[in-house]
């Protein structure tokens, strides 16, 4: 069974005090890692999406990488419209009924102080 | 980029009432799409798949007769909560796989749906 865990739960920074969530994983084969922001009351927001071991992919502030176990999402010099919660979910190999199926983790609640 | 419509964002009804929830794929074509719940401060669970033409598949757990699935058309997936209840309250989202790959799966803004 595919298994998500991220930690920490909850993550409190100063504004420009840069920090990483992560995303611990088990999966049978791993067509992708996909990490994604969601606001309260809204639906996740697409970041990125990891595909083998060593690959990285950055977007403004925030840099996601990948290694065979974990994943690591880098936030540098964050600032308040930072905070929401960071989800991250694995999508399995395999085509048929597992398509577009993620498993995801329980979530990291960032908030940024200014 | 492509887009996950969703509908009502927030519905409230009584007690043994029905709701319908839409998902629409605004600029592509989506033979699945995907229906999670989520309750305050957890994480997305996946209920059901929800197959184009064919019958969804539910995860262990999830009453068939109670969320009625439909996946009528390549742009329009339905999730009816059925007889709702207190304990049915929490918020929906969808989500829609394009054709082409899973680069991206895109979500739809989500529902809360309050139970009275």
């Amino acid at each position: 069974e595919d298994q998500v865990t991220q930690s920490p739960e909850a993550l409190r920074l100063q504004e420009g005090e840069s920090s990483s969530l992560n995303c611990s994983y088990t999966v049978s084969g791993l067509r992708g890692l996909f990490w994604y922001r969601q606001d309260p009351g809204k639906g996740p927001e697409f970041l990125f999406t990891l595909y083998s071991a060593g690959e990285e992919k950055e977007k403004e502030r925030l840099k996601a990488t990948l290694t065979k176990k974990e994943s690591f999402l880098h936030i540098t010099a964050p600032k308040p419209e930072d905070s929401a919660t960071y989800l991250c979910a694995v999508h399995p190999l395999g085509g048929g009924t597992s398509y577009g199926k993620l498993t995801f983790g329980q979530g990291t609640i960032l908030t940024v102080h200014p | 980029g492509a887009v996950v419509s969703q509908h009502p964002s927030r519905v409230i009804c009584k007690s043994g009432t029905s709701v319908k929830i839409e998902c629409r794929s605004l600029d592509f074509q989506a033979t699945t799409m995907f229906w999670y719940r989520q309750f305050p401060k957890q994480s997305l669970m996946l209920m059901a798949t929800s197959n184009e033409g064919s019958k969804a598949t539910y995860e262990q757990g999830v009453e068939k007769d109670k969320f009625l699935i439909n996946h009528a058309s390549l742009t329009l997936s339905t999730l009816t909560v059925t007889s709702a209840h207190p304990e049915d309250s929490s918020f929906y989202i969808c989500s829609a796989s394009p054709r082409t790959g899973v680069e991206k799966l895109f979500f739809g803004s989500g529902t809360q749906l309050s139970v009275l």
